[in-house]
């Protein structure tokens, strides 16, 4: 069974700070890699995707991917209590139509 | 950008009803998906499917059903309401080239 993984949180970090989402996978042939932000009674949009192994940078945001650790990572710079959300995580094998999904992370971010 | 749009945003059914979701994408050659979430369980793949008249069965088919007669349509049909059946229905297109799906703004099914 191949599986993602998310810390199901809640995790709270004060306004301003860094927030750090974090996402492993099981199955080493995976290839791209997806964070999309939920927010309560609305449909999930995708914020970042990754294809390779190192950082890719997007504003306030950041993926850290690390294939040999299979681990992927999204920061949130200067949280914003709109940042406030479920990010789920997902994973997509190479020629593959689906994606893994991981069960999200709410974060909070206290004013 | 791949726009989808579903058919209704709140739904109430009664037990044993038949139900059907629609939803509808804007790009010729898209993958459709029929997601259901839950709180604590995430999404779980209903069905999919990869061209017109072809689908495949996802995670959790049972008591579920779909229709692709055309490529921007993609329909799931409840062919017999249940209780729990109560959830939120998602539906995805998948861009070909960077796999990234574009979900509809959902259907939240109540089911007496």
């Amino acid at each position: 069974q191949k599986e993602v993984e998310q810390n199901s949180g809640p995790l709270s970090v004060p306004e301003g700070a860094i927030a750090s989402l974090n996402c492993t996978y099981s199955d080493r042939g995976s290839q791209s890699f997806f964070w999309y932000r939920q927010y309560s009674g609305k449909s999930p949009e995708l914020i970042m995707f990754i294809y390779s192994n190192g950082d890719k940078e997007d504003g306030r945001f950041t993926a850290q991917l690390n294939k040999a650790s299979q681990y992927v990572s999204l920061l949130i710079r200067d949280s914003q209590p709109s940042d406030s959300a479920t990010y789920l995580c997902a994973v997509n094998e190479g020629g593959n139509y689906q994606l893994i999904w991981g069960a999200g992370t709410k974060l909070i971010i206290k004013p | 950008d791949v726009k989808v749009t579903q058919s209704s945003r709140y739904l109430v059914k009664r037990t044993g009803e038949k139900v059907f979701l629609e939803c509808v994408q804007d790009m010729d050659h898209e993958n459709m998906f029929w997601y259901r979430q839950d709180p604590g369980l995430g999404l779980r793949l209903i069905y999919f499917s990869y061209d017109v008249k072809m689908k495949e069965k996802g995670d959790i088919p049972e008591g579920y059903s779909v229709s692709r007669e055309k490529k921007e349509r993609f329909s799931l049909i409840l062919e017999s309401a249940s209780t729990n059946q109560t959830s939120m229905y998602l539906c995805a297109g998948r861009d070909l080239t960077s796999h990234e799906q574009f979900f509809g703004p959902g259907t939240r099914l109540t089911v007496l």
